[in-house]
Order: C-alpha cells, then sequence, then structure tokens
C-alpha cells in the first residue's frame, strides 16, 4: 500500500538553527500539507501546497517558515531559525483531491529544540 | 476563524462497555472526516461523512452527521483493547485546509 514518508524521524537542534524537515508524498497525490502537533494536543494546520505554490496558511506559519516541492518528490518544511516552541511532531500528508479527500499522514518528524 | 471542539477530552471505560465522542463546529461543513491516532502513532482516516443527517457504520463503530452540518459523533460498540487511541474529527476550512477537533482520548480498561 502506498505511503507517506517522513525523514528524519526524530531531530534535536539547538535553538536559532535551521532545519529541514523532508516528506515523500504518495506519488500521485496532488495536493500536500504540513500540520504539528506539540505533545498530547491537537493537529493543527500549518500549510497546504498545490500546483508548486502554497494554497492556504495558517497563523502560526509566519516568515520563519517555508515550503519547498524542489522535485518531482519531495516536499520539504524548512525552520529558518528554531525557537524553543517549535518543538513538536511534523506530520506530512497528502492527498489525492482536495476538500472531499482522504488526508494520507506520514508518521511525522520529532522536533526538540535545545 | 473556525473551531472544531470535541468532548469529552479523556474518556476511560471498561472493555466492552459503549463509547462517543461528540464534534461542534462553529460554522456548517461540506463534509466531516474522522480519525484515529493511536498512542504514538500518526492520523489514519475512519471516514467521511458528506450529507445532512447521514449515518455510516463500519463493524462496531458508527459515525453521525447532523441535520444542520455543524456537529457529528462517533459511537464504538463494545469496546476492545484495539480502541485505544485519540479520536480525531476535521472539518475543511477554506479551500486547501482541514481543522482537525480538539480530540478525544479513549483509554480502555481490560
Amino acid at each position: 500500500e502506498p505511503e507517506v514518508t517522513q525523514t528524519p524521524s526524530h531531530q534535536v537542534t539547538q535553538m536559532g538553527q535551521e532545519v529541514i524537515l523532508r516528506c515523500v508524498p504518495i506519488s500521485n497525490h496532488l495536493y500536500f500539507y504540513w500540520y504539528r502537533q506539540i505533545l498530547g494536543q491537537k493537529v493543527e494546520f500549518l500549510v497546504s501546497f498545490y500546483n508548486n505554490e502554497i494554497s492556504e496558511k495558517s497563523e502560526i506559519f509566519d516568515d520563519q517558515f517555508s515550503v519547498e516541492r524542489p522535485d518531482g518528490s519531495n516536499f520539504t518544511l524548512k525552520i529558518r531559525s528554531t525557537k524553543l516552541e517549535d518543538s513538536a511532531m511534523y506530520f506530512c500528508a497528502s492527498s489525492l483531491i482536495g476538500m472531499a479527500g482522504e488526508l494520507f499522514f506520514g508518521e511525522g518528524s520529532r522536533l526538540t529544540v535545545l | 476563524g473556525q473551531q472544531v471542539m470535541q468532548i469529552p477530552q479523556y474518556q476511560h471505560v471498561q472493555e466492552g462497555e459503549d463509547f462517543t465522542t461528540y464534534c461542534n463546529s462553529s460554522t456548517t461543513l461540506s463534509n466531516i472526516q474522522w480519525y484515529k491516532q493511536r498512542p504514538g502513532g500518526h492520523p489514519v482516516f475512519l471516514i467521511q461523512l458528506v450529507k445532512s443527517g447521514e449515518v455510516k457504520k463500519q463493524k462496531r463503530l458508527t459515525f453521525q452527521f447532523g441535520e444542520a452540518k455543524k456537529n457529528s459523533s462517533l459511537h464504538i460498540t463494545a469496546t476492545q483493547t484495539t480502541d485505544v487511541g485519540t479520536y480525531f474529527c476535521a472539518g475543511p476550512s477554506g479551500t486547501y485546509k482541514y481543522i482537525f477537533g480538539t480530540g478525544t482520548r479513549l483509554k480502555v480498561l481490560a
């Protein structure tokens, strides 16, 4: 069964460092998302991406965040200068169709900012 | 902005008891999805409801979408230890965004 893969599974970084989280969505999917989940809390929307551009972004997704689809397969989330409060599990998701489609989530990348 | 709330936040049940989680949106939804997240895992899609008043069943799970399309519920009959996890509803907001509910964490005691 096709799946969304994410790397790394866990990253520890110092405050102020740049982090790149990588995702390989399901190959024929067209819509890509990043969500984050602080431990024990709800799944928060960060950004959606379609047709090689950002479709929507949340208030959390400020200038420190960026997304890119550098080639036909990878979808990356970059945090330029990490803060302590960026510590969370980051989930990538993809869907075949937009607002009526099942979201397929990766297993997540746990980011710990010290 | 749009909010999606779920109650209860936590529920502990004895194995074999029933469980229900309720989801309420501040706005009318075109559809609603339900996801399950096992401890330490990622959200996994369970079902999507589209029509007002729709009821769908998956084995011991029954999903309902309210008549006004602002609320939904998930009912599990005769819980098992494999039902442990957090159940989230999610509704579309804008064009390319699903907002997740606050979640209900279910613990099943054997």
